[in-house]
């Protein structure tokens, strides 16, 4: 079946360095759609952005992603992390027939520190 | 807008007792879902529903049961309660649960098992 595989574990980071969240994906769908949710702690898990196109650029609250179907990949980034970008992070794909089904990858805790 | 309240909050039950938990949407979707969220194993799919009445087994069914007696309601049984279970239960909802939807969560029901 479908699955995502992200970073292992937890990232840790000084405020103002980039930030890169690893995410591949296998599917046997020619159309896969990806997205990335967030959750903060004590919070429940929110979108952050989403996809279906290859090879373009999507953005939101400052971070990006870029699907690339030829390698499998969505990973996420931004240029300069802040200290409230500290949260779990869940890369997650969308099975082609019928919808409804969304696989999610084991999460990333990103820790941020000054 | 609209919001998703899962009750209860908290739960502690003990070995083998069946426990049910309580999902409400009011932001008139079709599809809802249930995951467990364990640390390190991300978002596992327990049932899901696509309209009143109906029920579709995720990964992870063993174990649970489900209804959906209203559109705006979805509950989930535990069967049988596992010594020193502890677990985050995650309700969600999407417009239709098409592969592009974005799936909004409840605040989840912490159960502990003694």
């Amino acid at each position: 079946g479908d699955s995502v595989t992200q970073t292992e574990g937890l990232v840790t980071l000084t405020e103002g360095l980039p930030v890169m969240l690893n995410c591949t994906y296998q599917t046997i769908y020619s159309n896969p759609f990806l997205f990335w949710y967030v959750q903060h702690l004590n919070e429940s898990p929110r979108l952050l952005l989403k996809s279906f196109t290859d090879n373009k650029r999507t953005e939101h609250q400052g971070f990006h992603a870029t699907l690339h179907k030829s390698s499998s990949s969505f990973h996420l980034q931004k240029s300069s992390a802040q200290l409230s970008d500290s949260a779990l992070y869940y890369c997650a794909l969308s099975e082609g027939a019928g919808g409804y089904k969304v696989v999610f990858g084991s999460g990333t805790r990103l820790l941020v520190s000054p | 807008g609209g919001i998703i309240t899962q009750t209860p909050k908290f739960l502690i039950g003990q070995e083998g007792q069946k426990l049910t938990l309580k999902c409400q949407q009011n932001f008139n979707h079709d599809t809802m879902y249930w995951y467990r969220q364990d640390s390190g194993k991300g978002l596992r799919l327990i049932y899901y529903s696509i309209t009143e009445n109906d029920l579709q087994k995720g990964d992870l069914s063993e174990g649970y049961d489900a209804s959906r007696e209203k559109k705006s309601s979805f509950s989930l049984t535990v069967t049988s309660a596992q010594k020193n279970e502890m677990a985050v239960f995650l309700c969600a909802s999407s417009i239709l649960g098409g592969i592009q939807d974005t799936q909004y969560f409840g605040p989840g029901t912490r159960l502990l098992v003694l």
